[in-house]
């Protein structure tokens, strides 16, 4: 039973355009959403995250914008750089229900940005 | 240092053989996770530590795994008997504290790429 979705397993985008990335989850206890950016042969990177109590978070070229109805959140990355090309995790989290902080991984989605 | 370490980077096992995996956390970190995973998949929890309490050991496939933090720093797990469904890199990660931080996450080493032949 996956609890959490990404869909797409890859995703190609021109430098400087926006790429998408997508992830869904079925569990409405989870209350913390992060995602994390993978390289080869290193271990993921926190990227961004956002807790369920607001439906956008920036950081610089990231965002992530949280749709609690439709139990999915998205990342923005605009404008989209070849250094961008990597593995996408999102990630989600029950804090007020776990007393361990797990987090609950995707799939993962690989971004190419082409030059 | 200044991340998670974790060793070897690559093991190779005969199945049947037992195999440890070490992590050292950030200095100071009081949380320490391991995930295992498994080739095209994301990483999937297997236990927590909170100093040298085990708190969550859901994630352990079975009883081959076992997993220690005696001193509340540095973490071994441990398989027994490994079979080659074990094959998989084993991730590390430590947090300051438990809670998420919004501007934080957790912290992982490189993992450990075990293959089981």
């Amino acid at each position: 039973d996956q609890q959490v979705k990404q869909n797409s397993p890859s995703l190609s985008v021109q430098e400087g355009r926006i790429s998408i990335l997508n992830c869904d989850y079925t569990n409405s206890m989870f209350d913390y959403f992060l995602w994390y950016k993978k390289y080869p042969a290193e271990g993921p990177t926190f990227l961004i995250s956002i807790s369920s109590i607001k439906d956008k978070n920036e950081d610089g070229r990231f965002t992530v914008f949280l749709n609690k109805s439709a139990k999915h959140l998205s990342l923005h990355i605009v404008p989209s750089q070849p250094g961008d090309s990597a593995v996408y995790f999102c990630a989600a989290s029950a804090q007020r229900s776990s007393n361990t902080g797990k987090l609950i991984f995707g799939q993962g989605t690989t971004l190419q940005v082409k030059p | 240092g200044a991340g998670v370490s974790q060793s070897p980077r690559y093991k190779v096992a005969k199945r049947g053989q037992d195999v440890a995996l070490r992590c050292d956390p950030i200095s100071g970190h009081v949380s320490l996770f391991w995930y295992q995973q498994a080739l095209g998949q994301g990483p999937e929890f297997l236990t927590y530590f909170q100093n040298e309490a085990q708190l969550d050991k859901s994630g352990l496939p079975s009883d081959r795994f076992f997993a220690e933090r005696p001193e509340g720093s540095v973490s071994t797990l441990k398989i027994q008997r490994t079979q080659q469904e074990d094959s998989a890199v084993y991730l590390c990660a430590s947090s300051l504290d438990l809670r998420i931080s919004i501007n934080y996450g957790y912290t992982f080493g490189s993992g450990t790429r075990l293959t089981v032949v």
